[in-house]
């Protein structure tokens, strides 16, 4: 089967830019999530979907981050502005109801804010 | 709130060297335990995974794992590692029978010399 596909692979953007991540899950896995993994840490969630509903937001920084999933689907995160801080592989996973907990992740895409 | 301790943050060993990874988890209920590699260049792959039954878990590539209660522990081991094992480890974990987000450890680079 089709692993998670993510793009781009990478992006080098000022700050105060923007930026969006594109991500489809596995076919048939109705829960996606979207994790931020910086240099030296584990990743770390960001925000979960089940279908097209928000499971988990609350370690999003909405002031600047947003995500949707709008058809239950594929899946996009926006960073609008970009800080420095924010430079990181943002990860994309996703699971499937059968196997509950076990995630499958994509290649990452690698955000570089100068 | 869900936590995990990876103690060893690099670790080098020569080939055909014994490896033990530790890890330790805080949760309050039942959890799902997961032990991810990821390959220089490569996506997070699954290595194994705990959901109940048999404490000691077998995965890809001859790697185990066991799982002690009491102790908080699910300790990843390997008899002799090979070069091609050269990646870096992540422990995880997640609420037992929910697709809840995975917390993970910090990673453990492993540095397998010839």
């Amino acid at each position: 089967e089709a692993g998670v596909a993510q793009s781009p692979r990478y992006k080098i953007i000022e700050k105060r830019q923007s930026v969006a991540f594109w991500c489809n899950p596995i076919s048939g896995h109705a829960t996606l999530y979207w994790y931020q993994q910086i240099l030296g840490q584990g990743p770390k969630l960001l925000i979960q979907f089940q279908n097209n509903g928000v499971v988990d937001d609350s370690q999003l920084p909405k002031d600047r981050f947003s995500a949707e999933r709008l058809k239950g689907v594929d899946s996009t995160l926006k960073i609008q502005p970009a800080k420095l801080e924010d430079s990181a592989v943002y990860l994309c996973a996703s699971s499937s109801p059968r196997v509950l907990g076990e995630a499958f992740f994509g290649q990452g895409t690698r955000l570089t804010v100068v | 709130a869900q936590s995990v301790s990876q103690h060893n943050h690099h670790v080098i060993l020569s080939e055909a060297a014994s490896l033990e990874l530790g890890c330790n988890y805080s949760y309050g209920g039942t959890v799902n335990l997961f032990w991810y590699v990821q390959y220089p260049g490569q996506h997070l792959q699954l290595l194994l995974k705990y959901f109940s039954g048999d404490p000691l878990v077998k995965g890809i590539k001859g790697f185990e794992a066991e799982f002690i209660k009491s102790k908080f522990s699910f300790n990843l081991r390997k008899p002799s590692v090979q070069w091609s094992d050269t990646a870096e480890y992540f422990c995880a974990v997640n609420a037992a029978g929910t697709a809840s987000k995975l917390t993970f450890g910090t990673g453990t680079r492993l540095q397998v010399t010839l």
